[in-house]
């Protein structure tokens, strides 16, 4: 079946700090990769996604590359800011690029110490 | 422009009363999705909708649950005799057509006491 495994939380971290968020899945397929954020308050907005192997999705300083070897899809950041506290999800469409429904992860909460 | 909106925000339910969440997409996208995410979880798939034709419901956790989008915008998920266990955040996404991006709405939590 399908399935995505990441990291588990809380993360804390002090503002500039490097992060890393594990995420690992199974997919009988060639799935889209993705992550989400779920800002405090707010519903999930798509942080960067990648649809096939070896591409790296990127946006607001973080980046994830889609490494079909390991089957991971690893979030990135090499400073982090306060207002990067939230919960994130990794996610996967088992259909590809073809519209379909999401398999998430449990999500990683961050916080960000000043 | 507007967001997908969700209403309500918050609902509370005696157990075994009927509810009904209700999802405005943003106008124009073809594909809307509901998700149920319990406390501390991942959102898991519910039911998928194309227009007004729901094509996936394999999600839905038993006969209890019912959804539709009679005219291809507007969706409402019910859920009848309501248990503790449907306790949750109902969320709702849309998708354009061509594009598989799906834009979330904040929501509604449903709390069955």
């Amino acid at each position: 079946g399908n399935s995505v495994t990441q990291m588990e939380g809380p993360v804390t971290l002090s503002e500039e700090a490097f992060l890393t968020i594990n995420c690992t899945y199974t997919a009988t397929g060639y799935p889209s990769l993705f992550w989400y954020v779920q800002y405090p308050g707010e519903g999930l907005q798509l942080l960067l996604k990648a649809t096939k192997a070896d591409d790296k999705g990127s946006n607001k300083g973080f980046e994830a590359t889609y490494r079909k070897e390991t089957t991971s899809f690893h979030l990135e950041k090499g400073s982090v800011q306060v207002s990067d506290s939230a919960v994130y999800f990794c996610a996967l469409t088992p259909f590809g690029g073809s519209q379909g429904n999401l398999i998430f992860g449990k999500g990683t909460k961050l916080s960000v110490k000043p | 422009g507007a967001g997908v909106s969700q209403s309500p925000r918050y609902k509370v339910a005696k157990r075994g009363q009927d509810v009904a969440l209700r999802c405005d997409p943003i106008s124009g996208h073809v594909s809307l999705f509901w998700y149920q995410q319990a406390l501390g979880q991942g959102p898991e798939f519910l039911t998928y909708f194309q227009n007004e034709a729901q094509l996936d419901k394999s999600g839905l956790p038993s006969d209890r649950f019912f959804a539709e989008r009679p005219e291809g915008s507007v969706s409402t998920l019910k859920i009848q005799r309501t248990q503790q266990e449907d306790s949750a955040v109902y969320l709702c996404a849309s998708t354009p057509p061509g594009n598989y991006e799906q834009y979330f709405g904040p929501g509604t939590r449903l709390t069955v006491t």
